[in-house]
């Protein structure tokens, strides 16, 4: 257990609506990062949050959003989806201060567009 | 800009036999390596990582690394495969001169290990 909690685990969805992902981090951890797992572009990075505010931006969708709260927990957006969405989201979360930790990996969010 | 390349999609190795998982990685400055496992239906999993120093790395389960500066590589090795290594093995890199705060990994696209009994 890495101590990353992800919720939901599946969601299943139609085109054109919007879902929210929600993430918490390791006890401590003050940075968080998602990233979508598909088969053909494998894992791809889309943001990081660090204690509140966005660190980096990597393949992010416009219809993607994501926010850090006060309490670290985080949370992504997205909508209008399309059937191209449907991926394996986790997000992940790292010592605070240094760069040389590794990540640790939340199980996932599995989301099915239909 | 910094990426990793894993020139096999699958490995296939006899229970006993070793095993090696390629990888190679392209940064500005220096690397921080990182090797993950994916088990089915499960979160990636921090094997091992090499940030300085010795060139070879140990890590979790038996597995290492061994990092070659000259080649850009960072294979991932294991003197004896046991079928529950069967899983998606996934090489990632840190480039020392990204921005401040900014620590996301960049991730190969994975290698599919079945270990064959």
């Amino acid at each position: 257990d890495s101590g990353v909690t992800q919720t939901p685990k599946h969601l299943i969805t139609a085109t054109g609506q919007r879902v929210t992902l929600r993430c918490s981090p390791r006890s401590g951890d003050l940075s968080v990062y998602w990233y979508q797992q598909s088969l053909d572009q494998g894992l791809q990075f889309l943001i990081q949050y660090y204690n509140g505010e966005e660190r980096a931006k990597g393949n992010i969708l416009e219809r993607f959003s994501a926010q850090q709260f006060p309490d670290l927990h985080s949370e992504l957006n997205l909508s209008s989806l399309e059937l191209g969405d449907s991926a394996l989201y986790f997000c992940a979360s790292s010592v605070v201060g240094t760069s040389i930790g590794e990540l640790f990996f939340g199980e996932g969010s599995r989301l099915t567009v239909l | 800009a910094q990426s990793v390349a894993q020139p096999e999609d699958q490995v296939n190795v006899a229970e006993g036999n070793p095993l090696t998982v390629k990888c190679t990685y392209s940064v500005s400055g220096n690397p921080y390596l990182f090797w993950y496992v994916q088990y089915p239906n499960r979160g990636l999993q921090f094997l091992l990582k090499y940030i300085t120093g010795d060139n070879l790395v140990k890590g979790s389960y038996g597995f290492e690394a061994e990092f070659n500066k000259s080649q850009t590589s960072f294979h991932l090795k294991k003197p004896s495969a046991l079928v529950s290594d069967s899983a998606l093995y996934f090489c990632a890199v840190r480039d020392m001169e990204s921005g401040a705060g900014s620590y996301q990994l960049t991730f190969g696209k994975g290698t599919k290990l079945s270990v064959i009994p």
